[in-house]
Protein backbone atom coordinates (compact mmCIF):
# COMPACT_ATOMS: atom_id res chain seq x y z
CA UNK A 1 0.00 0.00 0.00
CA UNK A 2 1.22 3.35 -0.66
CA UNK A 3 2.67 5.20 2.30
CA UNK A 4 3.73 9.08 3.03
CA UNK A 5 5.49 9.45 6.59
CA UNK A 6 6.75 13.15 7.47
CA UNK A 7 8.56 13.77 10.15
CA UNK A 8 9.42 15.49 12.35
CA UNK A 9 5.58 16.07 13.33
CA UNK A 10 6.28 19.50 15.29
CA UNK A 11 9.38 21.65 14.57
CA UNK A 12 10.41 24.83 16.24
CA UNK A 13 13.20 26.69 15.16
CA UNK A 14 14.56 30.47 16.19
CA UNK A 15 14.63 33.21 13.34
CA UNK A 16 17.36 32.21 10.95
CA UNK A 17 17.89 29.03 12.16
CA UNK A 18 17.96 26.66 9.14
CA UNK A 19 16.44 23.04 8.95
CA UNK A 20 15.08 20.50 6.88
CA UNK A 21 11.81 18.64 6.89
CA UNK A 22 11.76 14.72 5.76
CA UNK A 23 8.85 12.95 3.41
CA UNK A 24 9.27 9.11 3.15
CA UNK A 25 7.30 7.56 0.41
CA UNK A 26 6.52 3.88 -0.22
CA UNK A 27 4.56 4.17 -4.05
CA UNK A 28 3.93 2.02 -6.87
CA UNK A 29 5.35 3.86 -9.65
CA UNK A 30 5.69 7.98 -8.46
CA UNK A 31 4.14 10.11 -10.47
CA UNK A 32 4.71 13.44 -9.11
CA UNK A 33 5.83 14.58 -4.84
CA UNK A 34 4.38 17.68 -3.96
CA UNK A 35 5.18 20.25 -1.41
CA UNK A 36 2.13 22.37 0.30
CA UNK A 37 2.21 24.56 3.00
CA UNK A 38 -1.33 25.00 5.11
CA UNK A 39 -1.69 28.14 7.24
CA UNK A 40 -4.83 27.67 10.40
CA UNK A 41 -8.31 28.08 8.90
CA UNK A 42 -6.95 27.93 5.48
CA UNK A 43 -6.49 25.43 2.46
CA UNK A 44 -3.17 23.87 1.67
CA UNK A 45 -1.38 26.13 -1.49
CA UNK A 46 0.70 24.50 -3.58
CA UNK A 47 4.72 24.92 -3.27
CA UNK A 48 6.37 22.45 -5.67
CA UNK A 49 6.36 19.02 -7.59
CA UNK A 50 9.24 17.01 -7.92
CA UNK A 51 9.12 14.25 -10.79
CA UNK A 52 12.25 12.17 -10.59
CA UNK A 53 15.45 11.28 -8.43
CA UNK A 54 18.07 14.48 -8.01
CA UNK A 55 15.35 16.97 -9.16
CA UNK A 56 15.24 20.18 -6.91
CA UNK A 57 12.95 23.36 -7.00
CA UNK A 58 13.74 26.14 -5.01
CA UNK A 59 11.23 29.16 -3.54
CA UNK A 60 12.46 32.15 -1.85
CA UNK A 61 13.89 30.45 1.38
CA UNK A 62 12.42 26.67 0.47
CA UNK A 63 14.43 24.21 -1.43
CA UNK A 64 12.77 20.91 -2.22
CA UNK A 65 14.74 17.88 -3.34
CA UNK A 66 13.89 14.52 -4.08
CA UNK A 67 15.66 10.93 -3.76
CA UNK A 68 13.69 7.74 -4.45
CA UNK A 69 12.78 7.26 -1.03
CA UNK A 70 12.05 10.79 0.40
CA UNK A 71 12.17 14.21 -0.14
CA UNK A 72 13.47 17.11 1.69
CA UNK A 73 12.15 20.49 2.31
CA UNK A 74 15.06 22.32 3.26
CA UNK A 75 14.36 25.72 4.93
CA UNK A 76 17.17 28.61 4.94
CA UNK A 77 17.21 31.42 7.45
CA UNK A 78 13.75 30.96 8.18
CA UNK A 79 11.49 34.46 9.66
CA UNK A 80 8.14 34.21 11.82
CA UNK A 81 5.81 34.08 8.54
CA UNK A 82 7.15 30.77 7.04
CA UNK A 83 5.07 29.47 10.49
CA UNK A 84 2.73 26.99 8.95
CA UNK A 85 2.23 23.30 8.51
CA UNK A 86 3.68 21.35 5.88
CA UNK A 87 1.91 18.74 4.10
CA UNK A 88 3.89 16.19 1.45
CA UNK A 89 1.96 14.54 -1.00
CA UNK A 90 2.62 11.41 -3.51
CA UNK A 91 0.66 10.62 -6.60
CA UNK A 92 0.76 7.10 -7.95
CA UNK A 93 1.22 5.90 -11.88
CA UNK A 94 -2.69 5.10 -11.33
CA UNK A 95 -3.11 8.57 -9.90
CA UNK A 96 -3.88 7.87 -6.36
CA UNK A 97 -2.88 10.91 -4.54
CA UNK A 98 -1.73 10.39 -0.80
CA UNK A 99 -0.92 12.85 1.80
CA UNK A 100 1.62 12.92 4.59
CA UNK A 101 0.10 13.75 8.44
CA UNK A 102 2.50 16.99 7.87
CA UNK A 103 4.69 19.07 10.02
CA UNK A 104 3.76 21.94 11.91
CA UNK A 105 6.94 24.20 11.68
CA UNK A 106 6.74 27.04 14.36
CA UNK A 107 9.41 29.80 13.60
CA UNK A 108 10.12 32.30 16.39
CA UNK A 109 11.23 35.64 16.33
CA UNK B 1 -10.54 35.50 -9.66
CA UNK B 2 -11.52 35.23 -6.21
CA UNK B 3 -10.63 31.73 -6.12
CA UNK B 4 -12.02 28.54 -5.02
CA UNK B 5 -15.30 29.27 -2.66
CA UNK B 6 -16.65 27.33 -0.47
CA UNK B 7 -19.64 27.40 2.15
CA UNK B 8 -20.67 27.36 4.90
CA UNK B 9 -17.35 27.96 6.39
CA UNK B 10 -18.81 26.42 9.61
CA UNK B 11 -21.46 23.46 9.70
CA UNK B 12 -22.91 22.01 13.00
CA UNK B 13 -25.35 19.64 12.85
CA UNK B 14 -27.20 16.80 14.92
CA UNK B 15 -26.43 13.64 14.04
CA UNK B 16 -28.67 12.12 11.74
CA UNK B 17 -29.20 15.19 9.67
CA UNK B 18 -28.59 16.05 6.11
CA UNK B 19 -25.76 17.90 5.06
CA UNK B 20 -24.72 19.94 2.29
CA UNK B 21 -21.75 21.73 1.27
CA UNK B 22 -20.96 24.17 -1.71
CA UNK B 23 -18.36 24.95 -3.76
CA UNK B 24 -17.66 27.05 -6.77
CA UNK B 25 -14.58 26.66 -8.55
CA UNK B 26 -12.15 29.15 -10.21
CA UNK B 27 -13.44 30.00 -13.90
CA UNK B 28 -12.33 28.01 -15.89
CA UNK B 29 -11.02 25.23 -14.42
CA UNK B 30 -11.98 21.41 -15.42
CA UNK B 31 -11.13 19.69 -12.60
CA UNK B 32 -12.65 19.75 -9.33
CA UNK B 33 -11.73 17.66 -6.17
CA UNK B 34 -13.31 17.32 -2.96
CA UNK B 35 -11.38 16.22 0.11
CA UNK B 36 -11.54 15.45 3.84
CA UNK B 37 -8.78 16.70 6.84
CA UNK B 38 -9.14 14.98 9.94
CA UNK B 39 -6.15 14.72 12.81
CA UNK B 40 -6.01 10.97 12.37
CA UNK B 41 -6.44 10.44 8.84
CA UNK B 42 -4.90 13.66 7.14
CA UNK B 43 -5.99 14.97 3.72
CA UNK B 44 -7.85 12.62 2.19
CA UNK B 45 -9.17 12.59 -1.69
CA UNK B 46 -12.88 11.84 -1.67
CA UNK B 47 -14.05 12.37 -5.20
CA UNK B 48 -13.11 14.26 -8.42
CA UNK B 49 -14.69 15.31 -11.17
CA UNK B 50 -13.59 16.41 -15.05
CA UNK B 51 -15.61 18.40 -17.04
CA UNK B 52 -18.69 18.08 -14.55
CA UNK B 53 -18.40 14.31 -14.70
CA UNK B 54 -17.00 12.31 -11.44
CA UNK B 55 -14.24 9.99 -12.78
CA UNK B 56 -12.66 8.42 -9.17
CA UNK B 57 -15.54 8.34 -6.33
CA UNK B 58 -13.38 5.52 -4.87
CA UNK B 59 -12.07 7.80 -1.87
CA UNK B 60 -15.84 8.31 -0.69
CA UNK B 61 -16.36 6.87 2.11
CA UNK B 62 -19.75 4.93 2.00
CA UNK B 63 -22.91 5.72 0.33
CA UNK B 64 -23.65 8.23 2.78
CA UNK B 65 -21.83 10.68 1.26
CA UNK B 66 -23.03 11.59 -2.74
CA UNK B 67 -21.49 14.84 -4.85
CA UNK B 68 -23.16 16.23 -7.66
CA UNK B 69 -21.55 18.76 -9.88
CA UNK B 70 -24.41 20.16 -11.80
CA UNK B 71 -22.80 22.48 -14.02
CA UNK B 72 -18.93 23.91 -14.16
CA UNK B 73 -19.34 26.91 -11.83
CA UNK B 74 -20.97 24.39 -8.76
CA UNK B 75 -20.51 21.64 -6.78
CA UNK B 76 -22.06 19.93 -3.52
CA UNK B 77 -20.58 17.34 -1.51
CA UNK B 78 -24.19 15.44 0.67
CA UNK B 79 -24.20 13.74 3.57
CA UNK B 80 -27.50 11.51 4.25
CA UNK B 81 -27.61 10.94 7.32
CA UNK B 82 -24.50 12.71 9.27
CA UNK B 83 -22.75 10.74 12.07
CA UNK B 84 -20.44 12.51 14.15
CA UNK B 85 -17.90 10.73 12.64
CA UNK B 86 -17.94 12.74 9.82
CA UNK B 87 -16.90 15.69 11.73
CA UNK B 88 -13.96 16.98 9.99
CA UNK B 89 -12.98 19.64 7.46
CA UNK B 90 -14.07 19.38 3.95
CA UNK B 91 -11.49 21.14 1.48
CA UNK B 92 -12.71 22.04 -1.99
CA UNK B 93 -9.71 22.77 -5.14
CA UNK B 94 -10.17 22.86 -8.77
CA UNK B 95 -7.35 22.47 -11.00
CA UNK B 96 -6.91 23.66 -15.40
CA UNK B 97 -6.12 20.03 -16.46
CA UNK B 98 -5.17 16.69 -15.16
CA UNK B 99 -5.15 15.79 -11.63
CA UNK B 100 -1.51 14.99 -12.42
CA UNK B 101 1.45 16.99 -11.16
CA UNK B 102 1.77 19.69 -13.97
CA UNK B 103 -1.76 20.72 -13.15
CA UNK B 104 -1.71 22.94 -9.57
CA UNK B 105 -4.64 22.16 -7.41
CA UNK B 106 -6.07 25.19 -5.82
CA UNK B 107 -8.24 24.71 -2.58
CA UNK B 108 -10.91 26.45 -1.10
CA UNK B 109 -10.66 27.53 2.83
CA UNK B 110 -12.93 24.67 3.61
CA UNK B 111 -16.01 23.90 6.17
CA UNK B 112 -15.28 22.75 8.86
CA UNK B 113 -18.43 20.40 9.82
CA UNK B 114 -19.09 19.28 13.05
CA UNK B 115 -21.85 16.96 13.97
CA UNK B 116 -23.29 16.53 17.53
Amino acid sequence: EDQVTQSPEALRLQEGESSSLNCSYTVSGLRGLFWYRQDPGKGPEFLFTLYSAGEEKEKERLKATLTKKESFLHITAPKPEDSATYLCAVQARNNDMRFGAGTRLTVKP
Amino acid sequence: DAGVIQSPRHEVTEMGQEVTLRCKPISGHDYLFWYRQTMMRGLELLIYFNNNVPIDDSGMPEDRFSAKMPNASFSTLKIQPSEPRDSAVYFCASSLGGPWGKNIQYFGAGTRLSVL
